[in-house]
Formats: C-alpha cells, sequence, structure tokens
C-alpha cells in the first residue's frame, strides 16, 4: 500500500508569493494534518481535518489556510509569504477506527522563501 | 516554557552502545507518548506509543513514561549505525480520536562503527 505522499517535493518562492501544498492520505484514512519543521526544530501542528471538517487549528496566523476534499486528500495554503515560512511542511494521516490508529507521516514538501 | 523540552544533542555513540533519549512535559493532561525517528530530509517515522505510565519494548527499542515526574525515556540496546537519525519525542491529549501531536525539539543521534 502507498503511504502517505506530497507534492511537491521541493518548492522555491519568493516573499509575498502564495503557495500551495498538497497531500494524499494513506488510503482509508479520514484525517489529514498539517505540521510545519523548522529546521533544527520538532514538526509544529498547523492544522487537522477530519471528513472535510476542520478539527484543530495550531497557533499560525490566517496566512495558513487549508482544506480536505471528498477524496480525503488535503491542501495547505500559504498567502503573502514570508522568510520565515521557510521549513519542511508535514502531512500526517490518521484513520481514527482504533486505539492503535496512529499518524502516519509523509516525506515533507521543503519550502524555501527568498 | 515549552511544553516538551527535549536535549537536541547531538549525541554520539560506538556501535552496540546503549543509548537513552529522554524528555519532560509540562503538561499533566497529555495521557499518550510517542517516539518518531526522522532520517535526515525524510518524514517522521513512529517507533513507539505508550498510553499513560509504564514500559513497553519493541525489539532492541523499550519506551518507558513516568507520568508523576513527566519523564518519558527511549531506550536502544545494541546500538547501529543505522539508527543515526533524530528522535523526536511526542505528547496528546487525545489519540484515537485525532488530537495535534506537541513534539520536543529532537535529539541528533550518531552511531559510529
Amino acid at each position: 500500500d502507498a503511504g502517505v505522499t506530497q507534492s511537491p517535493t521541493h518548492l522555491i518562492k519568493t516573499r509575498g508569493q502564495h503557495v500551495t501544498l498538497r497531500c494524499s492520505p494513506i488510503s482509508g484514512h479520514k484525517s489529514v494534518s498539517w505540521y510545519q519543521q523548522v529546521l533544527g526544530q520538532g514538526p509544529q501542528f498547523i492544522f487537522q481535518y477530519y471528513e472535510k471538517e476542520e478539527r484543530g487549528r495550531g497557533n499560525f496566523p490566517d496566512r495558513f489556510s487549508a482544506r480536505q476534499f471528498p477524496n480525503y486528500s488535503s491542501e495547505l495554503n500559504v498567502n503573502a509569504l514570508l522568510l520565515g515560512d521557510s521549513a519542511l511542511y508535514l502531512c500526517a494521516s490518521q484513520g481514527l477506527r482504533g486505539s492503535t490508529d496512529t499518524q502516519y507521516f509523509g516525506p515533507g514538501t521543503r519550502l524555501t522563501v527568498l | 516554557q515549552k511544553e516538551v523540552e527535549q536535549d537536541p544533542g547531538p549525541l554520539s555513540v560506538p556501535e552496540g552502545a546503549i543509548v537513552s533519549l529522554n524528555c519532560t512535559y509540562s503538561n499533566s493532561a497529555f495521557q499518550y507518548f510517542m517516539w518518531y525517528r526522522q532520517y535526515s530530509r525524510k518524514g517522521p517515522e513512529l517507533l513507539m506509543y505508550t498510553y499513560s505510565s509504564g514500559n513497553k519494548e519493541d525489539g532492541r527499542f523499550t519506551a518507558q513514561v513516568d507520568k508523576s515526574s513527566k519523564y518519558i525515556s527511549l531506550f536502544i540496546r545494541d546500538s547501529q549505525p543505522s539508527d543515526s537519525a533524530t528522535y523526536l519525542c511526542a505528547t496528546s491529549t487525545i489519540y484515537n480520536q485525532g488530537g495535534k501531536l506537541i513534539f520536543g525539539q529532537g535529539t541528533e543521534l550518531s552511531v559510529k562503527p
């Protein structure tokens, strides 16, 4: 089975631009979470979506938004990019069907803002 | 104060050594505790998870949680060069309902042949 997939792998943008990152969860998983990992730090929670509804939001500005589609894939959008948005953006999917469910992470999208 | 504190290292050990990785946390509401391994330029991979206090063993890995002191540990026995990675501890208040994970900073481990 394919794991969590993310696209693109790498992205270079300039300040002020907008970016869209994409994630496809593991087949059968209905929950997708997004995390930002700055170099040398642990991942920080941005959003969680379950059944196309936002279930949680971290401490990020309104420039960050996300949505989940009927096939449970998800997009993370960031507007008005700042240099500090440069990071690895991770997507995690979760089945939410039992106590053994866990969050499985994708390889991430590395965003560089110049 | 961060909710989860983890020494970033780097930690360098010889092959075959026992490795001890540790985190402390501040929120007594945390119920679930996880260890992830992250290789360079890859996403985190779940190694171990435990609920509440106690020990859990899986092969060369043992996870330990002491809720009374808010201290979590991961022990790696007979460490191998392939164990060289960044180890992230993570906690959450709700597990199977998609609660957000709170991560430590990560400890960079290098196992020398």
